[in-house]
C-alpha cells in the first residue's frame, strides 16, 4: 500500500498560517474519521497532534486544527512560532486495519 | 507517567536475526494495543506491526505492513509488561529506528504516547 500523499515541504513566516494537506483514498482517509497527525524534531521521537481528524491532545496549542474532506485530511497552524519548525506526519487507519502514514512535510519557519 | 522504553537494537548481518523489547509502565499494559513504527535515516515514519490489547475493539491481528510479512513476529508479555518484535532473515532495508507506540483505544487508530526507539543497522 503506497503512502499517503503530502507535499514534502512547506514555509512560513512567524505569525503566518500554514496548511499541509494529506491525500490518500477510499480505503484509508476515506474511510475513517481515524487520521491523526504527528510533529517530529530532529532526533527526537513524533508527538501526537491531532487525533480523529480533529481533536487536540491536551497541551496542544490551538493553533494547531485539522479537518477532512472526502480522502484529503489537512493540518492548518495558525500564527506560525519557530518552534513549530519540525516534519509533520498525517497517519490514517485503514480498512485492513493496518496503519499507513504519509510521506512527511518539513516545516520551514522563515 | 507512561513511559516507553525499547532496547534490543545493534548492528546484524543480512539475513540475521534480532529480538526488539519495548518495557511499558505509567498504564495498564494489558488494556492497549501496542504497535510498532519505524524509521530508515533520514526516511519517514512507516508502520511495522500491531497487536491488539484486551480491551481492544476489533481490528484482530496481529496485523504486519507487507514489506514484513512473513519475516517480522510481534508478541507480548502482559504479566511483565512488555512487548516484542522479532525479526528474522533481515535486510538491508530494515535498517531504522523502531519505535513502539501505544493506542489509547480500540485498534491501531492513532499512537497517543512513543518510546525513544532503538537502532536497528542490517549491514555486512
Amino acid at each position: 500500500q503506497s503512502a499517503l500523499t503530502q507535499p514534502a515541504s512547506v514555509s512560513g513566516s512567524p505569525g503566518q498560517s500554514i496548511t499541509i494537506s494529506c491525500t490518500g483514498t477510499s480505503s484509508d482517509v476515506g474511510a475513517y474519521y481515524y487520521v491523526s497527525w504527528y510533529q517530529q524534531h530532529p532526533g527526537k521521537a513524533p508527538k501526537l497532534m491531532i487525533y480523529e481528524v480533529t481533536n487536540r491532545p491536551s497541551g496542544v496549542p490551538d493553533r494547531f486544527s485539522g479537518s477532512k474532506s472526502g480522502s484529503t485530511a489537512s493540518l492548518t497552524i495558525s500564527g506560525l512560532h519557530a518552534e513549530d519548525e519540525a516534519d509533520y506526519y498525517c497517519t490514517s487507519y485503514t480498512t485492513s486495519s493496518t496503519v499507513i502514514f504519509g510521506g512527511g512535510t518539513k516545516l520551514t519557519v522563515l | 507517567e507512561v513511559q516507553l522504553l525499547e532496547s534490543g537494537g545493534g548492528l546484524v548481518q543480512p539475513g540475521g536475526s534480532l529480538r526488539l523489547s519495548c518495557a511499558a509502565s505509567g498504564f495498564t499494559f494489558s488494556h492497549y494495543a501496542m504497535s510498532w513504527v519505524r524509521q530508515a535515516p533520514g526516511k519517514g515514519l512507516e508502520w511495522v506491526s500491531a497487536f491488539s490489547g484486551s480491551t481492544s475493539a476489533g481490528g484482530g491481528g496481529p496485523h504486519y505492513a507487507d514489506s514484513v510479512k512473513g519475516r517480522f513476529t510481534i508478541s507480548r508479555d502482559n504479566s511483565n509488561n512488555t512487548l516484542f518484535l522479532q525479526m528474522n532473515s533481515l535486510r538491508a532495508e530494515d535498517t531504522a529506528v523502531y519505535y513502539c507506540a501505544k493506542v489509547p483505544y480500540g485498534y491501531n487508530y492513532y499512537f497517543d504516547y512513543w518510546g525513544l526507539g532503538t537502532l536497528v543497522t542490517v549491514s555486512s
